[in-house]
C-alpha cells in the first residue's frame, strides 16, 4: 500500500465510450502525474500537475483530458478512444515536483485499459 | 533528452543464484534512481544514487554509480522467488522522471 490509490483497476471500452480514471493520494503530496506503460516500452509521462495547475503535457493527443480538482484527486478522462491506447495506466505523487536531485515518487497500481 | 538503455531486457534465474543488471546513458546523470515493479502493482523506489563511485546496499541488493556518473548497476546475491519484477533505472529532471525500459527479472524457486 503506497498511499495512492486508483479505480477501476480493469477497465475494457468501445472506441466510442467515454470513461474516467481516479487516482486519488493520501500522503499529502503536491504533485500528482499520469504515466502510459505500453509493453516493450519504457514508461511514458503525460500530464504533471503542481498544487493543481498542469506544468506538463507530453504531446498527448486530446483524447486524454486531465483533471486536477485538488491536491488529492487526479482524474484522466478518455473518449474515442484507439486500440493502441490499450495500455497501463499508472498515477504517481510527490511532495514537490521531482527536481535534478530526485525525490521520491509513489505510484498507485494502475489501471489496465483494454480499448477494442 | 537523456536517453537510459537498460540490460538484459529479460533474466531468469534460479533460487540462489546471482545476478547483474545494468543502466547506462551517453551524457552524465545528476542522479539516478532504481525502482522496481512487481506483477499488478506500481514500480516503487528502491534507492537514489547521487556521488560518482557510490555504493549502496539495501539488504541482498547492491547499487553502484559508476566513476563517471553515466551507469549505474544494481547486484542481486542469492536470489530469491520474491525478488522477481521489473527493475527500472530513472533520472529526475525537470520535475519528472525518464525511465528506462526495464530488465524483467523471474527467479525460479
Amino acid at each position: 500500500e503506497t498511499g495512492v490509490t486508483q479505480t477501476p483497476r480493469h477497465l475494457v471500452m468501445g472506441m466510442t465510450n467515454k470513461k474516467s480514471l481516479k487516482c486519488e493520494q493520501h500522503l499529502g503530496h503536491n504533485a500528482m502525474y499520469w504515466y502510459k506503460q505500453s509493453a516493450k516500452k519504457p514508461l511514458e509521462l503525460m500530464f504533471v500537475y503542481s498544487l493543481e495547475e498542469r506544468v506538463e503535457n507530453n504531446s498527448v493527443p486530446s483524447r486524454f483530458s486531465p483533471e486536477c480538482p485538488n491536491s488529492s484527486h487526479l482524474f484522466l478522462h478518455l473518449h474515442t478512444l484507439q486500440p493502441e491506447d490499450s495500455a497501463l495506466y499508472l498515477c504517481a505523487s510527490s511532495q514537490d515536483p521531482i527536481a535534478g536531485l530526485g525525490g521520491e515518487q509513489f505510484f498507485g497500481p494502475g489501471t489496465r485499459l483494454t480499448v477494442l | 533528452t537523456q536517453l537510459l538503455e537498460q540490460s538484459p531486457q529479460f533474466l531468469s534465474i534460479q533460487e540462489g543464484e546471482n545476478l547483474t543488471v545494468y543502466c547506462n546513458s551517453s551524457s552524465v546523470f545528476s542522479s539516478l534512481q532504481w525502482y522496481r515493479q512487481e506483477p499488478g502493482e506500481g514500480p516503487v523506489l528502491l534507492v537514489t544514487v547521487v556521488t560518482g563511485g557510490e555504493v549502496k546496499k539495501l539488504k541482498r541488493l547492491t547499487f553502484q554509480f559508476g566513476d563517471a556518473r553515466k551507469d549505474s548497476s544494481l547486484h542481486i546475491t542469492a536470489a530469491q522467488p520474491g525478488d522477481t519484477g521489473l527493475y527500472l533505472c530513472a533520472l529526475p529532471n525537470d520535475y519528472k522522471l525518464s525511465f528506462g525500459a526495464g530488465t524483467t527479472v523471474t527467479v525460479r524457486a
